[in-house]
């Protein structure tokens, strides 16, 4: 059963953008925690960001502090992530996530993944 | 920030024999503490949280401890389809890091 389902990825050229999209039906995005999570080709898991249910405060990690912006849409329940100034580096399949939490914990849920390319 | 190590890197288990799995962190982070596994082309899946509760239809062969800066994963009698990569993730502090994972194989 597929609880997240994530959409947007694609090719990009260096300097570029692209907003991934995460929607569920069965979570209600604007009482949970969500966050994003990246897998480079190859390597492990790397946190991105974070957005709180309730309080819709945000954590961000320092590699992409001032070019990902994460946000959502509560009227369409969606989850986005608006990647700028995007590098080789970023290139990695991008997972959803729910948090246990409002506050916190582990990810109990998790999408398929998109994958986000990045060309040099 | 709190950094994960996993040991070992990688483990070969013949199916049927027991696995331990290590993870330390740099700094306390209480039991705030998951596992999660991973095979070739899934998406990660929770197998244990606060350290030592198993996740929603998580079999009993898979077991958690530790707390503070060591931990240890546990997977008694593998199974053919426990062979994957499994990583522990610390959401005591900001950033929320992962370990580097340790690949269990069959041997």
């Amino acid at each position: 059963e597929v609880l997240l389902v994530e959409s947007g990825g694609g090719l990009v050229q260096a300097g570029g953008s692209l907003r991934l999209s995460c929607t569920s039906s069965a979570f209600t995005f604007n009482s949970n925690a969500m966050g994003w999570v990246r897998q480079a080709p190859g390597k492990g898991l790397d946190w991105v960001s974070v957005l709180g249910g309730r309080d819709g405060s945000t954590e961000y990690a320092d590699s992409v502090k001032g070019r990902f912006t994460i946000s959502r849409d509560n009227s369409k329940n969606t989850l986005f992530l608006q990647m700028n100034s995007l590098r080789a580096e970023d290139t990695a399949v991008y997972y959803c996530a729910k948090r246990r939490h409002d506050n916190g914990g582990d990810f109990d849920s998790w999408g398929r993944g998109t994958l986000v390319t990045v060309s040099s | 920030e709190r950094v994960m190590t996993q040991s070992p890197a990688t483990l070969s288990v013949s199916p049927g024999e027991s696995a331990a799995l290590s993870c330390r962190a740099s700094q306390s982070v209480k039991n705030n503490l998951a596992w999660y596994q991973q095979k070739p082309g899934q998406a990660p899946r929770l197998l244990i949280y606060y350290a030592s509760t198993r996740a929603t239809g998580i079999p009993a062969r898979f077991s958690g401890s530790g707390s503070g800066t060591e931990f240890t994963l546990t997977i008694s009698s593998l199974q053919s389809e426990d062979f994957g990569v499994y990583y522990c993730q610390q959401y005591n502090n900001w950033p929320l890091t992962f370990g580097g994972g340790t690949k269990v194989d069959i041997k």
